[in-house]
Formats: structure tokens, C-alpha cells, sequence
């Protein structure tokens, strides 16, 4: 199956930063790379998402890049915000395959102001 | 527009006994997924369900289970619970069930097994 691993686990930036996370994964056949913000005591909430048909997306201060051929994607936050301190999730999974998305385990991000 | 709400939000229960959580996904929403969330393994995806249908199951024994009403409320069952089930258990819905639709997560529930 597929397996996401997603690194570093924690990323600790001062306000006004950039921050980046990384994901890697198994399965080529995977063809929606989501990114996920859960704060605490809170549900995930998707912030963007990529295709593999698109190398890269941009909304606002988030951008998400994807590399097929090395099998990774990444997050890229800028002008970093203490709102933006949360656990943030990438996953993998196959369009029509349904909603079984495959997590990484996630990456603890802290902003200081 | 009401979120996915997700009842109970805590829940302690002994090794050996049997547990049920309820989802109410958001109006209109027809497709939910389960998910277990553990600070050593991360999210896991256990099933989803459409139109009271599982399309999908994940890598879970066979002591957890789960249905879908008509009217798209979703419930799971966890049966001779080990510690190992403590975890945050997510519920999520979405219009339909493609990833074209954005999934929506509830606030899930803590279940705490002694």
C-alpha cells in the first residue's frame, strides 16, 4: 500500500519566515496530494491540495509543489504568522479510489512572535 | 451551515467492552469516512461509506465496524476494546464520494481505554 512519510516533525520559524515541509511517497499510481491544518482540539481542515496533472499551486501565502517523478510534494508557507502554529498533514491517495487517504504523520509547526 | 458533529466528544471505557460513536455529517452530505488519529501511528483511515454502503476499508481487524443510515448519519462500533484503541476518532463527510469534493473533518471523539 501506499506509504507517506513526511518530514520534519517539528518546525519551529519566528514570525515573518518561511516555513517548509516535506513529504515523500510509495505508490506511483497516487494522483491527489492534499495538505491538512489540524489546531488543537479541532479536526482537519484541508488548506490546499495538488493534482498530479499541476506542478505547482499557489493561494495566498501557500504554495504546494509536486515532483512526480521523485515522488515528493511539499508545502511552502511564507510570511509565517503565530495563527499559523498548528499540526499540519500531508496525505496521498488515488482519485477514484474514494476518500482512503494515506497521512504522513505530521509536522508541528510553531510560529514565535 | 452546521459542521460534522460527532457525539460523544470524550468517552472512557475498560478493556473488553464494546463502544459505538455517532457522526452526523453536514446537510446534503452523502459520503463519510473514519478515520483513528494516534500520536505513534498518525491518521489512519478506517472506512467510508456511501449511500449506507462501505466502498472502502482500511487495515483495521475485523472488531471494528460501522454502518450509514438513509439519512447519511454514520455510527462505528468497536467491539472487546484493547488499550491499544485509545486514540482521537475523526469522522469526515463530503457532498459525494470523490475527491473532486472537499472532506469535511468533525471534532472527533476521544475514546480512552483502561
Amino acid at each position: 500500500g501506499e506509504n507517506v512519510e513526511q518530514h520534519p516533525s517539528t518546525l519551529s520559524v519566528q514570525e515573518g519566515d518561511s516555513a517548509v515541509i516535506k513529504c515523500t511517497y510509495s505508490d506511483s499510481a497516487s494522483n491527489y496530494f492534499p495538505w491538512y491544518k489540524q489546531e488543537l482540539g479541532k479536526g482537519p481542515q484541508l488548506i490546499i491540495d495538488i493534482r498530479s496533472n499541476v506542478g505547482e499551486k499557489k493561494d495566498q501565502r501557500i504554495a504546494v509543489t509536486l515532483n512526480k517523478t521523485a515522488k515528493h510534494f511539499s508545502l511552502h508557507i511564507t510570511e509565517t504568522q503565530p495563527e499559523d502554529s498548528a499540526v499540519y498533514f500531508c496525505a496521498a491517495s488515488i482519485v477514484d479510489s474514494g476518500y482512503a487517504l494515506n497521512f504522513g504523520k505530521g509536522t508541528s509547526l510553531l510560529v514565535t512572535p | 451551515k452546521a459542521g460534522v458533529t460527532q457525539t460523544p466528544r470524550y468517552l472512557i471505557k475498560t478493556r473488553g467492552q464494546q463502544v459505538t460513536l455517532s457522526c452526523s455529517p453536514i446537510s446534503g452530505h452523502r459520503s463519510v469516512s473514519w478515520y483513528q488519529q494516534t500520536p505513534g501511528q498518525g491518521l489512519q483511515f478506517l472506512f467510508e461509506y456511501f449511500s449506507e454502503t462501505q466502498r472502502n476499508k482500511g487495515n483495521f481487524p475485523g472488531r471494528f465496524s460501522g454502518r450509514q443510515f438513509s439519512n447519511s448519519r454514520s455510527e462505528m462500533n468497536v467491539s472487546t476494546l484493547e488499550l491499544g484503541d485509545s486514540a482521537l476518532y475523526l469522522c469526515a463527510s463530503s457532498l459525494l464520494p470523490s475527491l473532486y469534493y472537499e472532506q469535511y473533518f468533525g471534532p472527533g471523539t476521544r475514546l480512552t481505554v483502561t
